[in-house]
C-alpha cells in the first residue's frame, strides 16, 4: 500500500543554517506529495505539496522537489529561523510519516 | 477563510466512560477524517467518511466509532475509553476524493484517559 517513511528527528539547529529532511515513499501510481507543519500548540496545515514528478512546491523559503526516479519528497531550506520550529510531516494521501521535530536555536 | 473547529482542545475522562469528539467545518467539504497523532508513530488513520451517514474504516479503527448526520460534523465516539486511547485526536476535511487534495486540520483535541 501507499506509504511514506521520513527522517527521524529531533534535528536541532542553529538560525541561518540549512535544513534538510528526508522523505521517501512507496505508491502505486503518482499520487501528489505533501509536506504539512505543526507549530506548537497547533493541528497541522500544509506546508508545500506537487501534483506530479519533477514538479517542485516551495512556500516560506522551504522547497521540495518530486523525484520520481528516487522515489523521494526531501524538505530543505536555505536557512531557518527560529521561528521555523515545529513538527514537520511528510504525506501522501492519507498516509503521513512519523514526523520530524526541528528546533532552532538562535 | 478555511475553518475546521474541534470542541475541546483538552480533555480528561476515566476508564470505562463514553468520550464523544466533535469537528465542524465550514468549507462545504465533502470528506472528513479522524486521527491520532502519537509520539514516533506519526498520524495514523481512525474514520473518515465521503458523505453523510457514510463512514469507512480506516487503520485502526478498533475502540472508536464514528457519526455523520450533516455534511458540516463529524463526531468520534469512543464506546468505552480505554488508558490506551490516551492521545492527540485531529480532525481534518478535503474539498473531494482527489488524491492532490489538501487537508485541512483543526487544533487537536488532547485526551487522556484515566
Amino acid at each position: 500500500g501507499d506509504s511514506v517513511t521520513q527522517m527521524e528527528g529531533p534535528v536541532t539547529l542553529s538560525e541561518e543554517a540549512f535544513l534538510t529532511i528526508n522523505c521517501t515513499y512507496t505508491a502505486t501510481g503518482y499520487p501528489s506529495l505533501f509536506w504539512y507543519v505543526q507549530y506548537p500548540g497547533e493541528g497541522l496545515q500544509l506546508l508545500l505539496k506537487a501534483t506530479k514528478a519533477d514538479d517542485k512546491g516551495s512556500n516560506k523559503g522551504f522547497e521540495a522537489t518530486y523525484r520520481k526516479e528516487t522515489t523521494s519528497f526531501h524538505l530543505e531550506k536555505g536557512s531557518v529561523q527560529v521561528s521555523d520550529s515545529a513538527v514537520y510531516f511528510c504525506a501522501l494521501k492519507l498516509s503521513f510519516g512519523a514526523g520530524t521535530t526541528v528546533t532552532v536555536r538562535a | 477563510d478555511v475553518k475546521v473547529t474541534q470542541s475541546s482542545r483538552y480533555l480528561v475522562k476515566r476508564t470505562g466512560e463514553k468520550v464523544f469528539l466533535e469537528c465542524v467545518q465550514d468549507m462545504d467539504h465533502e470528506n472528513m477524517f479522524w486521527y491520532r497523532q502519537d509520539p514516533g508513530l506519526g498520524l495514523r488513520l481512525i474514520y473518515f467518511s465521503y458523505d453523510v451517514k457514510m463512514k469507512e474504516k480506516g487503520d485502526i479503527p478498533e475502540g472508536y466509532s464514528v457519526s455523520r448526520e450533516k455534511k458540516e460534523r463529524f463526531s468520534l465516539i469512543l464506546e468505552s475509553a480505554s488508558t490506551n486511547q490516551t492521545s492527540m485526536y485531529l480532525c481534518a476535511s478535503t474539498p473531494n476524493g482527489a488524491s492532490t487534495d489538501t487537508q485541512y486540520f483543526g487544533p487537536g483535541t488532547r485526551l487522556t484517559v484515566l
